[in-house]
């Protein structure tokens, strides 16, 4: 089966710039989560969907972060401004719906705000 | 809160065994993890063990928890040099494996 694909793997933008991350999660995995880790610090969790429902968005800083997944399948992530200190690089994971279920993760998104 | 703690880094010898350690705080996890990232590469998941468990042997990787001391290594036997990479320790917490990470242990294995 493909795993989770996540677009673009690397992004560059200036300071108060927009960027859409994307992840496509697993066929058929209901919980999608992102994550980011940020100047080499610890993964912090910043949401999670099931299906196109938010179940948990306790981890996303602030409102500059808006997370969308229509219709169930991929998700996006928007930052709008980006400042600096939002780079990082954003992972995104998935997991069955039912049962134990590790997360699969993807590749990653490196955002960098210069 | 919840903090899983893992020193920095690790060199080894090709062949040698490596041990990563890490050490968490929330006593009611029920999952504890480790993940291997290699270099552009996403988050692999390596291995689990249940918070009911002492100890987890897959091939060359050996799990052992200790949850009156909030302990949880990985000793991976014969170190090869494709084992280098980042190694996140992470337990889970709130369901729906929401789960938090330690900072990582880069492995560096010399041949």
């Amino acid at each position: 089966e493909a795993g989770v694909t996540q677009f673009p793997s690397h992004s560059v933008i200036e300071k108060g710039q927009t960027v859409t991350l994307r992840c496509d999660p697993i066929s058929g995995h209901d919980n999608l989560y992102w994550y980011r880790r940020v100047m080499g610090k610890e993964i912090k969790f910043l949401l999670h969907f099931v299906k196109e429902s938010k179940q948990d968005e306790s981890g996303m800083p602030n409102n500059r972060f808006l997370a969308e997944r229509t219709g169930g399948t991929y998700s996006t992530l928007k930052v709008q401004p980006a400042e600096l200190e939002d780079s990082g690089v954003y992972f995104c994971a998935s997991s069955r719906g039912e049962g134990y279920s590790p997360l699969h993760f993807g590749n990653g998104t490196r955002l960098t705000v210069t | 809160g919840e903090d899983v703690e893992q020193s920095l880094f690790l060199s080894v010898r090709e062949g040698d065994s490596s041990v990563i350690n890490c050490t968490y705080t929330d006593s009611s996890s029920t999952y504890l993890y480790w993940y291997k990232q290699e270099p552009g590469a996403g988050l692999q998941l390596l291995t689990y063990i249940f918070s009911n468990m002492d100890m987890k042997q897959d091939q060359r990787l050996t799990v052992l928890l200790n949850k009156k001391d909030k302990h949880l290594s990985l000793r991976i036997a014969d170190t090869q040099t494709g084992d280098s990479a980042i190694y996140f320790c992470a337990e889970n917490y709130g369901g729906y494996q929401k789960v938090t990470f330690g900072t990582g242990t880069k492995l560096q294995v010399i041949p």
